[in-house]
């Protein structure tokens, strides 16, 4: 159980486009999800917090125009990285939490964006 | 703000030793310390957690520590295998909240 998925695994786009993460809980309704980003030998960084129906709360340092957090529905949130840049090449991984209430965030296997 | 350290950053040992990473963090209200496990390119994978009124938490090889007081704690790793290889991160919460803070990570080498 508690089971989360991303998609696309991977993706490569050229500097100024738009690139759109999908994050779902197969198994259980997510109230909380959270976005994560990692450099390469570094540790995840907390960009956003996203709760099901309201307005995602983004992390100091973290500009919310550029990074589009949508969490429409129990099971499914979206990053939309807007005019993407080289300097936005990271591993977006995204987590949720289930609806009994518990800490423990559950991780999806990351999206590697690569900004050409 | 809220901050965990981790230390060693890197850490080798033999097949068959044990492995000890510590933690410390600053938020007195953090209350859920898990344990991630991450290889090359993948998911962090959760292997074990406690919570601020437990002191011990053990299963199998794998043991956790909690010292609420000096706000420290550590996995231990015993009878170590080369498939323990990985990144090792510990989180603490954010007291009130489902957020977490990282460590900065310890890169576990088993050597056969």
């Amino acid at each position: 159980g508690a089971v989360v998925s991303q998609h696309p695994s991977w993706v490569i786009c050229k500097s100024g486009t738009s690139v759109k993460i999908e994050c779902r809980s197969l198994d259980f309704q997510a109230t909380t999800m959270f976005w994560y980003r990692q450099f390469p030998k570094q540790s995840l960084m907390l960009m956003a917090t996203s709760n099901e129906g309201s307005k995602a709360t983004y992390e100091q340092g973290v500009e919310k125009d550029k990074f589009l957090i949508n969490h429409a529905s129990l099971t499914l949130s979206t990053l939309t990285v807007t005019s993407a840049h080289p300097e936005d090449s990271s591993f977006y991984i995204c987590s949720a939490t289930d609806d009994r209430g518990t800490d423990t965030q559950y991780f999806g296997p990351g999206t590697r964006l690569t900004v050409l | 703000g809220e901050n965990v350290e981790q230390h060693p950053s890197t850490l080798s040992v033999q097949e068959g030793d044990s492995a000890v990473i510590k933690c410390t963090y600053s938020d007195s209200a953090s209350n859920y310390f898990p344990w991630y496990k991450q290889e090359l390119g993948k998911r962090p994978q959760l292997i074990i957690d406690i919570r601020s009124n437990v002191g011990e938490k053990k299963d199998q090889r794998i043991a956790v520590t909690l010292n609420k007081t000096a706000k420290h704690f550590s996995l231990h790793i015993t009878e170590t295998q080369p498939e323990d290889s990985a990144v090792y991160f510990c989180a603490a919460s954010i007291g009130g909240t489902y957020k977490y803070i990282f460590g900065t990570g310890t890169r576990l080498k088993v050597l056969a």
